[in-house]
């Protein structure tokens, strides 16, 4: 166990719905990280929150947002959802800002069907 | 703009063999280099980091990586492979700026390991 917790682990929802993901970070770390692996992609950054606060954009598509909440757990809301968008999408965390490298949980598997 | 690439994709040896896997990136300034190990339906994890001071980086399960200035590379090495390490493992970058933490990974390379 990392000590970052996604839930669900395996979802699995219709094209043109709406789904959120949930991750709880390791107790002290500050930021969060949402990726998504895809296998033409591979893993690709979408955003990072630090402290309740968005500090870095990537890759994140209009259809997706994000946040974290004052007890530091984020989600990833997905809307719109396109077959393209079935992927695993992971979060980390980590203490800070500072690159001591990140924690990973396990992932939460999307299939838009 | 930071990237790394991982020279082959697929990488097989055998057990007890010499595991070599190669990863180049590109930075514009001093890197920050991970290398994550991700077994089948799992997260990844953190194998060993460089960010300052000694080029030659020891992880855990033995491997060990150099980072190597001039050659823009960090090669993940191990010098005897075990059945346990069949994975996929995936090199990183980062560095201090405008993005924080962000890592930008590399296309991964699967390690098969056979008798």
């Amino acid at each position: 166990d990392s000590g970052v917790t996604q839930t669900p682990k395996h979802l699995i929802t219709a094209t043109g719905q709406r789904v959120t993901l949930r991750c709880s970070p390791r107790s002290g770390d500050l930021s969060v990280y949402w990726y998504q692996q895809s296998l033409d992609q591979g893993l690709q950054f979408l955003i990072q929150y630090y402290n309740g606060e968005e500090r870095a954009k990537g890759n994140i598509l209009e259809r997706f947002s994000a946040q974290q909440f004052p007890d530091l757990h984020s989600e990833l809301n997905l809307s719109s959802l396109e077959l393209g968008d079935s992927a695993l999408y992971f979060c980390a965390s980590s203490e800070g800002t500072e690159h001591n490298g990140y924690t990973f949980g396990s992932g939460t598997r999307l299939t838009v069907v | 703009a930071q990237s790394v690439t991982q020279l082959g994709s697929h990488v097989s040896v055998s057990e007890g063999a010499l595991v070599l896997l190669r990863c180049n990136y590109s930075s514009s300034v001093p890197p920050y280099l991970f290398w994550y190990v991700q077994y089948p339906n799992q997260g990844l994890q953190l194998l060993l980091k460089y960010t300052t001071g000694a080029t030659l980086v020891k992880g855990i399960n033995g491997f060990e990586a150099e980072f190597k200035k001039s050659e823009t590379s960090f090669h993940l090495t191990k010098p005897s492979a075990h059945m346990s390490d069949a994975a996929e493992y995936f090199c990183a970058v980062s560095h201090r700026g405008t993005s924080y933490g962000k890592l930008t990974f590399g296309q991964g390379t699967i390690l098969t390991v056979h008798p």
